[in-house]
């Protein structure tokens, strides 16, 4: 039974480029959240995908935009890129049922020069 | 807006030593409160959760309590090991899932 997976596991780009951040659900799981984690903060809530819709955003610019596609599978995008985009950006899946389980990917880590 | 206030910061215990991290949350209908444990370079792992429905709840070592009129919950951690050292977060969701975060305490277990 997989677990939450995302790719890339290390990103490097340059302000003002775009990046394109892939996670694939916990198997029987078809929510995915976006948390960006900034050295040494707590995850920040970016926004939460349900039945290819985004559900729930929380306080993030419309740089940060995603998809979900009809196997569960989510991807999260971010345009002209900032210095301050620089940080851990996690994926969490759970099965849609209110307050159930969030379970972690392993990150990208995403460094903009 | 939503606010999850988490403290120490930072706490060093002795090891066998109990460990306690209180954290308070503003939004008056948040309902579940877990608890994570982040190792360096790792994922957030889910050690603890809670709902709003019980008071307390504990598994081996780690338990939570939540008082609901305070708006705070804690997690307390008896008998610490060298590998309960890590960064641990408290947080809160109301009923649309958006998960809250704490800012963190770095725990440091001392031989």
């Amino acid at each position: 039974d997989a677990g939450v997976t995302q790719s890339p596991t290390h990103l490097i780009k340059t302000r003002g480029q775009q990046v394109t951040l892939r996670c694939s659900p916990k198997s029987g799981h078809d929510t995915v959240s976006w948390y960006q984690q900034a050295l040494g903060q707590g995850p920040q809530f970016i926004f939460q995908y349900y039945e290819e819709e985004e559900r729930q955003r929380g306080n993030f610019p419309d740089r940060f935009s995603g998809h979900q596609f009809p196997n569960y599978s989510s991807e999260l995008n971010v345009n002209a890129l900032l210095l301050g985009d620089s940080a851990l950006y996690l994926c969490a899946s759970s099965s849609g049922t209110p307050l159930d389980t969030q379970y972690f990917g392993p990150g990208t880590r995403l460094t903009v020069l | 807006g939503e606010n999850v206030e988490q403290h120490p910061s930072t706490l060093s215990v002795q090891e066998g030593d109990s460990a306690v991290i209180k954290c308070t949350y503003s939004d008056s209908a948040s309902n579940y409160f877990p608890w994570y444990k982040q190792e360096l370079g790792k994922r957030p792992q889910l050690i603890i959760d809670i709902r709003s429905n019980v008071g307390e709840k504990k598994d081996q070592r780690i338990a939570v309590t939540l008082n609901k009129t305070a708006k705070h919950f804690s997690l307390h951690i008896t008998e610490t090991q060298p590998e309960d050292s890590a960064v641990y977060f408290c947080a809160a969701s109301n009923r649309d899932d958006k998960i809250i975060f704490g800012k963190g305490t770095r725990l440091h277990i001392l031989p």
